[in-house]
């Protein structure tokens, strides 16, 4: 079974209009961690923003913003205020054990490419 | 400070053949991870090091791969017999740890290897 699942392989948006990637995953780990990360075309991974499984408040980082729904077990990733340079592959992940506990590797999902128009 | 760096940038290798590819962690990161990203895809996790602890060695798809860390410094990973589906962009990432925190993995540039 998937354990990361983004299901929007592509996504448009208008430069400065708020844009929402969706993730869902999937884990019986009661402890776990989500992280969003940025791949321009460049191909480094830029790490975004971090949400724990037992955070009460969704995370926020600037104009990212993390829209987190324990009971549905999705994580969506929210981009207030598109610009030019948001236009990237964006990745969901999950690791499964917090701290230096658990499996440490992320587990990523296929990825979303985002593309701002001017 | 310097991130995480990796070498090459680009390997094209014929088929068979044996390589090797080299991170540098972040000064500092106790843990280090290899991941391999295919062309259009995500990332898979091929093998993490944390500290003197025995490696996870889970992700590696065959015994063909294989790799090794020096105390908490450089990694090397080794692909032999190269084939073809191991063309691939090899990331490296390093994390620091600590008590009670979760942090973040910060990613090198990668090596984008060709098999020909």
């Amino acid at each position: 079974a998937q354990k990361i699942t983004q299901t929007q392989p592509g996504m448009f948006v208008q430069e400065k209009e708020a844009v929402t990637l969706d993730c869902t995953y999937d884990t019986s780990d009661p402890s776990y961690g989500l992280f969003w990360y940025k791949q321009p075309s460049s191909g480094e991974m830029i790490f975004l923003i971090y949400q724990g499984s037992y955070d009460q408040q969704n995370a926020t980082e600037g104009r990212y913003s993390l829209n987190f729904q324990k009971a549905r077990k999705s994580a969506n990733l929210v981009i207030s205020a598109s610009q030019l340079g948001d236009s990237a592959m964006y990745f969901c992940a999950m690791r499964e054990g917090l701290g230096d506990t658990g499996r440490r590797a992320l587990t990523f999902g296929s990825g979303t490419r985002l593309q701002v128009q001017p | 400070g310097a991130g995480v760096s990796q070498s090459p940038s680009n390997k094209v290798t014929e088929k068979g053949k044996d390589v090797e590819l080299r991170c540098d962690p972040i000064s500092g990161h106790t843990a280090l991870y290899w991941y391999r990203q295919r062309l259009g895809q995500g990332l898979e996790f091929l093998i993490y090091f944390q500290g003197n602890s025995a490696p996870d060695k889970s992700g590696l798809p065959s015994d063909r791969f294989s790799a090794e860390r020096t105390g908490e410094s450089v990694s090397t990973l080794t692909i032999q017999r190269t084939q073809q589906e191991d063309s691939a962009v090899y990331l490296c990432a390093s994390r620091a740890t600590g008590p009670s925190l979760d942090y973040e993995q910060y990613f090198g540039p990668g090596t984008r290897l060709t098999v020909t």
